[in-house]
């Protein structure tokens, strides 16, 4: 059974990068897409993009243009990027399996905050 | 964007009770239509698929049913576990999620 664990900084700056890494474990990244959601506190979830394992991605176009994600097959990782955020940013970040979100990690929480 | 619009909001049911929440797509969906359960500080749990289809492991009271543009999601007696809200998913267009509907025990 997969499992995926998102890790990275739990507080970001306004107008800095948020980093994220999903590690997936029991399976291989290898073969499959992999998406990273979002759900701010008390409001419906929201898709920011996935990514093939191949390292071609699609990225929601309400982010205009702030996102880039990656896969590290070596590593059976995959990452995101944010750049510039916003207090509009805080939410909870979760990874998961597939394009839709077959199954997904238990999430991390990241505050845009100074 | 393909809106995804549930009811009600909340829902308030006995232990035992059969409870129905609705969602309808702005748009023809056909049946690409998912639904999840989310408990309090948990991630989201893939419970139907494809309209009417449970993922494997899902308790056989949860059902569901539609296409097109209405759907319907069904709890057959409802159990202290089943706490939760509960959320509907489009994938055809983008991805996007219903409102919820938070089901507490009456």
């Amino acid at each position: 059974q997969v499992q995926l664990q998102e890790s990275g900084p739990g507080l970001v700056k306004p107008s800095e990068t948020l980093s994220l890494t999903c590690t997936v474990s029991g399976g291989s990244i290898s073969g499959s897409f992999w998406s990273w959601f979002r759900q701010p506190p008390g409001k419906r979830p929201e898709r920011l993009g996935y990514i093939y394992y191949t390292g071609s991605a699609t990225y929601s176009p309400s982010l205009g243009g702030r996102v880039t994600m990656s896969v590290d097959t070596s590593s059976n990782q995959f990452s995101l990027k944010l750049r510039s955020v916003t207090a509009a940013d805080t939410a909870v970040y979760y990874c998961a399996r597939d394009t839709f979100g077959k199954s997904w990690g238990q999430g991390t929480l990241v505050t845009v905050s100074s | 964007d393909t809106q995804m619009t549930q009811s009600p909001s909340s829902l308030s049911a006995s232990v035992g009770d059969r409870v129905t929440i609705t969602c309808q797509a702005s748009q023809d969906i056909s049946i690409y239509l998912n639904w999840y359960q989310q408990k309090p500080g948990k991630a989201p749990k893939l419970l139907i698929y494809d309209a009417s289809n449970s993922e494997a492991g899902v308790p056989s009271r949860f059902s569901g049913s539609g296409s097109g543009t209405d759907f319907t999601f069904t709890i057959n007696s409802l159990q202290p576990e089943d706490i939760a809200t509960y959320y509907c998913q489009q994938y055809i267009n983008d991805v996007t999620f219903g409102q919820g509907t938070k089901l507490e025990i009456k």
